[in-house]
């Protein structure tokens, strides 16, 4: 079965700080990884995606992951945080088979002025 | 444009009724997705189409029936079997199943009075 986990539920950041959101994933074989963000009360905009090559990959809005195999993560960074990046953000994973997209429970980051 | 499109936007259900959440893509996508979103669980897998008149269950069917009578449409029915529906109902479609993000509509918002 495969399954996302977001460790971290709530994360505080000043403007201007730099960004690592966590995510860990299940999947048996190799995964199509991505993340989401969303906007209150909106549907889910899709960030960046990995599906192979390589490990670092650049999204929109000055968003870059990179993929770990070893650590079965995909971790979500940003050197400098914008007031207008405080959302809740989703990381998913997929893969080869006929399954739809598992979703984590989600990080909501907050950016203190 | 090309996108996806929920409504309504807001839908309030009394006990015992059914409901019909409608989604509409001009994305000719092949795969449509019902996602239901629960503040702290993320997003569960309701049902999932990949093509015309062909549905499968996702991770918490129970309660909900769909349908994919064409390309376009996978209206979500909520029955009165569904105990604890009030939640943020979300509809997404892709390409195909693999390595293809998700694009996501708005939403719709369902309460029961």
């Amino acid at each position: 079965a495969q399954s996302v986990t977001q460790p971290d539920i709530h994360i505080t950041v000043s403007e201007g700080a730099s960004l690592e959101l966590r995510c860990n994933y299940s999947y048996g074989a190799t995964p199509y990884l991505f993340w989401y963000v969303q906007s209150p009360g909106q549907g889910l905009q899709l960030l960046l995606k990995y599906f192979s090559g390589d490990t670092l990959v650049q999204g929109i809005k000055g968003f870059e992951a990179e993929f770990k195999r070893s650590q079965s993560s995909f971790n979500l960074r940003k050197p400098s945080v914008h007031w207008s990046d405080a959302a809740e953000y989703f990381c998913a994973v997929g893969g080869t088979g006929r399954r739809a997209l598992t979703f984590g429970s989600g990080t909501r980051l907050q950016v203190q002025p | 444009d090309g996108g996806i499109t929920q409504s309504p936007k807001y839908l309030f259900r009394k006990e015992g009724q059914n409901v019909t959440l409608s989604c509409e893509q001009n994305l000719n996508h092949d795969a449509m997705y019902w996602y239901r979103q629960d503040p702290g669980q993320g997003l569960r897998l309701i049902y999932y189409s990949q093509i015309v008149n062909d549905f499968q269950k996702g991770d918490i069917a129970e309660g909900y029936s769909v349908s994919r009578e064409k390309k376009e449409s996978f209206p979500l029915t909520v029955t009165s079997a569904q105990k604890n529906p009030t939640a943020f109902y979300l509809c997404a479609s892709s390409e195909g199943t693999g390595p293809f993000g998700y694009t996501f509509g708005s939403g719709t918002r369902l309460t029961v009075v």
